[in-house]
C-alpha cells in the first residue's frame, strides 16, 4: 500500500484480557519497528525487525509483550493480562533500508485503552 | 535517553520562517542529526537529516552549526499546517538504530 497501516485505530479493552495489534509496512520495506507513545511523550522504541526476525527486542517492557513477524511484511504486536499502565498509542515504522537511514514511515497508531 | 535538549513550545506566525533550535552539545563524530515531526493524531513524520553540512530539501532547511553542538530546522513560509511537535533527535548511520525521542518542540503557527 502507499504507507503504514495499523488495525485496529482504537481498541478498548478490560484489564487482563490479550489484544493484538496489527501493522502492515510498506510493500518491500524489510524494516520494521514499534513503538509505544503515551500521553505527552515522545515514542518509546518497544522492538526491531529485520525480515522475519525481531533484531532487537530491548524495548519490550516485559514477558506479557510480544511480537510476531511472521513472513517478513505483516507484524502483529501481542499484549497478554493487559493493565491499564499499557494504555498508550501503538505506532509501527517501516523503512526501505535496514537502518532507516533515510527516514521511517510511520503509521497512524493504534490507540489501547485498558479499562 | 535523549541527547537532545529543545524548547518545550514555540510560536510563530503564518507566512513567516519558522526557526527550531535544537542542542546536542555530546554528539559523536559519527551521529547524524535527524528531525521528525507529530501532527495532531498521527505518526512521525520524517522531515530532514545532516552530518555537518547545511541540507535543504522541499520540506525545511537544516543549519548545523560548525562545532555540531547545535542545529536549527527552519520551516522558511510556515503554514498552518506545520503546527505539530517537532523532535530532534540523534543516531549513528551505519547499522539498525533505533529513534530516541525527547519530548520536541509544541510548534503553533498562528493567522
Amino acid at each position: 500500500g502507499a504507507g503504514v497501516s495499523q488495525t485496529p485505530s482504537n481498541k478498548v479493552t478490560e484489564k487482563g484480557k490479550y489484544v493484538e495489534l496489527r501493522c502492515d509496512p510498506i510493500s518491500g520495506h524489510t524494516a520494521l519497528y514499534w513503538y509505544r507513545q503515551s500521553l505527552g511523550q515522545g515514542p518509546e522504541f518497544l522492538i526491531y525487525f529485520q525480515g522475519t526476525g525481531a533484531a532487537d527486542d530491548s524495548g519490550l517492557p516485559n514477558d506479557r509483550f510480544f511480537a510476531v513477524r511472521p513472513e517478513g511484511s505483516v507484524s502483529t504486536l501481542k499484549i497478554q493480562r493487559t493493565e491499564r499502565g499499557d494504555s498508550a498509542v501503538y505506532l509501527c515504522a517501516s523503512s526501505l533500508d535496514p537502518g532507516g537511514h533515510y527516514g521511517y514511515t510511520f503509521g497512524s497508531g493504534t490507540r489501547l485503552t485498558v479499562v | 535517553d535523549a541527547k537532545t535538549t529543545q524548547p518545550p513550545s514555540m510560536d510563530c506566525a503564518e507566512g513567516r520562517a519558522a526557526n527550531l533550535p535544537c542542542n546536542h552539545s555530546t554528539i559523536s563524530g559519527n551521529e547524524y542529526v535527524y528531525w521528525y515531526r507529530q501532527i495532531h493524531s498521527q505518526g512521525p513524520q520524517y522531515i530532514i537529516h545532516g552530518l555537518k553540512n547545511n541540507e535543504t530539501n522541499e520540506m525545511a532547511s537544516l543549519i548545523i552549526t560548525e562545532d555540531r553542538k547545535s542545529s536549527t530546522l527552519i520551516l522558511p513560509h510556515a503554514t498552518l499546517r506545520d503546527t505539530a511537535v517537532y523532535y530532534c533527535i540523534v543516531r549513528v548511520f551505519q547499522g539498525a538504530q533505533k529513534l530516541v525521542f525527547g519530548q520536541g518542540t509544541r510548534l503553533t503557527i498562528n493567522p
